[in-house]
């Protein structure tokens, strides 16, 4: 079985461009989960797809930043326009929880390291 | 949400030698994980531990909950063991994960 992807594993920008960022979780997870690590800190949770929809967006910066996950499959982490500050690794995972007693964890991707020039 | 603190931050080893790095959360939890992130970026799933003690080769983990924290044993450390380790909590099952800093880890032939 085929684990989280993402896709590019990394992206050179310039301030102000445009860059998009897509996370294929593993089939059939319904939980989707977008997180960055910047400036060398800890990692941090942006946000959350139940299917479609957005469950939890607290940890999204700015409105710069735009997560879509349409159809409930794929998902993209759109940054426009790029600042400095965004460059880090940005990483996806899934799981398959759907409430109730479980041990579902969540398995992450291999990241999209972004670089901001 | 939950403070999750990791020690020592930084941690040169002599390939060989054994270490031990600790974290600490400020909540109860329902998971717990420890991830070893890769000179490459990538994060590598170590354990899933909320609780007891579990063993992987040279590597293993213990968790007290009712304690609030988690220790990560490293032996015998080879040079590919570097990179930075973290450890992250969820609070409840499917909700988001609250990472530490992260202890980085040298080990020198």
């Amino acid at each position: 079985e085929a684990g989280v992807t993402q896709f590019p594993s990394h992206s050179v920008i310039e301030k102000g461009q445009t860059v998009t960022l897509r996370c294929d979780p593993i089939s059939g997870h319904d939980n989707l989960y977008w997180y960055r690590r910047v400036m060398g800190k800890e990692i941090k949770f942006l946000l959350h797809f139940v299917k479609e929809s957005k469950q939890d967006e607290s940890g999204m910066p700015n409105n710069r930043f735009l997560a879509e996950r349409t159809g409930g499959t794929y998902s993209t982490l759109k940054v426009q326009p790029a600042e400095l500050e965004d460059s880090g690794v940005y990483f996806c995972a899934s799981s398959s929880f759907r409430g109730g007693f479980s041990t579902d964890t969540q398995y992450f991707g291999p990241g999209t390291r972004l670089t901001v020039l | 949400g939950i403070q999750v603190e990791q020690s020592p931050p930084d941690l040169i080893l002599q390939e060989g030698a054994n270490s031990t790095l600790r974290c600490n959360f400020s909540d109860s939890v329902n998971n717990l994980q420890w991830f070893h992130q890769n000179p490459w970026g990538q994060l590598i799933n170590l354990f899933y531990i909320p609780s007891g003690t579990k063993q992987n080769g040279r590597l293993s983990a213990t968790t007290v909950a009712t304690e609030r924290y988690s220790l990560l044993y490293i032996s015998s450390s080879q040079t590919t063991d570097s990179g930075v380790y973290f450890c992250a909590v969820e609070k409840y099952t499917g909700n988001q994960f609250y990472f530490g800093t992260g202890t980085s880890l040298t080990v020198i032939p």
